[in-house]
C-alpha cells in the first residue's frame, strides 16, 4: 500500500530566510503526482506544487520548488524567502491520477519575524 | 471558478443526533470527495464520486454515515447518532478526473463539535 511519510512535525524559520521541508513515500507504482499542499490556520487546504513523476525537471512555483528524488522515494518542499504568510501547516501528498490521494500527517511551519 | 463551497462551516450538536452537511464542487469537476481531518493530522479519505456515482468508501466510514450526490452536482454527507469521536474537521474536495494528475481542490470544511 502507498505511503506518505513527513517526519518534521514542525519546523521553524527566520522571516527572509530559506527552510525545507521533507517527505518521502513509498510506492510500487512509476507513474504518479506528487503534491504539496498548504492548510493555514483559516483551514481551507490550498495546493502549493505538483510534480508528475515521469518529469526530471523539478517543479517550481514562485518562492517555493521541490527537490523529486525518485530513486529514493523523496519530495521536499523549499520555501525561498519566507514570509509571515507563510505559517501554516504544509501536507505532502501523493496520487496515481485515479482517485485516491494520500496525505502525510503534516509539518507546521513557524516563520519568526 | 468559484471553488468548492461547504456549508455549514461549524456544527455543535449533541450526542445521538443526526447531522448533515452540503458540498458545493467547481463547476466543471466530474468527482468529488469526503475527507475527515483531526487535529495535527492529515487528511483521511472517506469516500468517493464520480458523477453521481458512489465509487469508493472508506472502511471509516460507518453504517452511521451515509453520503449521496444526486444528479452529480451537490453532495451531502449525513451523520447519524452522532458520537463523540465524530467530532472533526469534514472536508470535502473536487476534481476533473482527466486534468492534472487529478489534482484535487478543497473547501474550506465543516467543523463538527460533538457534546
Amino acid at each position: 500500500a502507498q505511503t506518505v511519510t513527513q517526519s518534521q512535525p514542525e519546523m521553524s524559520v527566520q522571516e527572509a530566510e530559506t527552510v525545507t521541508l521533507s517527505c518521502t513515500y513509498d510506492t510500487s507504482e512509476s507513474d504518479y503526482y506528487l503534491f504539496w499542499y498548504k492548510q493555514p490556520p483559516s483551514r481551507q487546504m490550498i495546493l502549493v506544487i505538483r510534480q508528475e513523476a515521469y518529469k526530471q525537471q523539478n517543479a517550481t512555483e514562485n518562492r517555493f520548488s521541490v527537490n523529486f528524488q525518485k530513486a529514493a522515494k523523496s519530495f521536499s518542499l523549499k520555501i525561498s524567502d519566507s514570509q509571515l504568510g507563510d505559517a501554516a501547516m504544509y501536507f505532502c501528498a501523493y496520487g496515481t491520477g485515479g482517485f485516491k490521494t494520500i496525505f502525510g500527517a503534516g509539518t507546521r511551519l513557524f516563520v519568526k519575524a | 471558478d468559484t471553488g468548492v463551497s461547504q456549508d455549514p462551516r461549524h456544527k455543535i450538536t449533541k450526542r445521538g443526533q443526526n447531522v448533515t452537511f452540503r458540498c458545493d464542487p467547481i463547476s466543471e469537476h466530474n468527482r468529488l470527495y469526503w475527507y475527515r481531518q483531526t487535529l495535527g493530522q492529515g487528511p483521511e479519505f472517506l469516500t468517493y464520486f464520480q458523477n453521481e456515482a458512489q465509487l469508493e468508501k472508506s472502511r471509516l466510514l460507518s453504517d452511521r454515515f451515509s453520503a449521496e450526490r444526486p444528479k452529480g452536482s451537490f453532495s451531502t454527507l449525513e451523520i447519524q447518532r452522532t458520537e463523540q469521536g465524530d467530532s472533526a474537521m469534514y472536508l470535502c474536495a473536487s476534481s476533473h478526473r482527466d486534468r492534472a494528475g487529478n489534482t484535487i481542490y478543497f473547501g474550506e470544511g465543516s467543523w463538527l463539535t460533538v457534546v
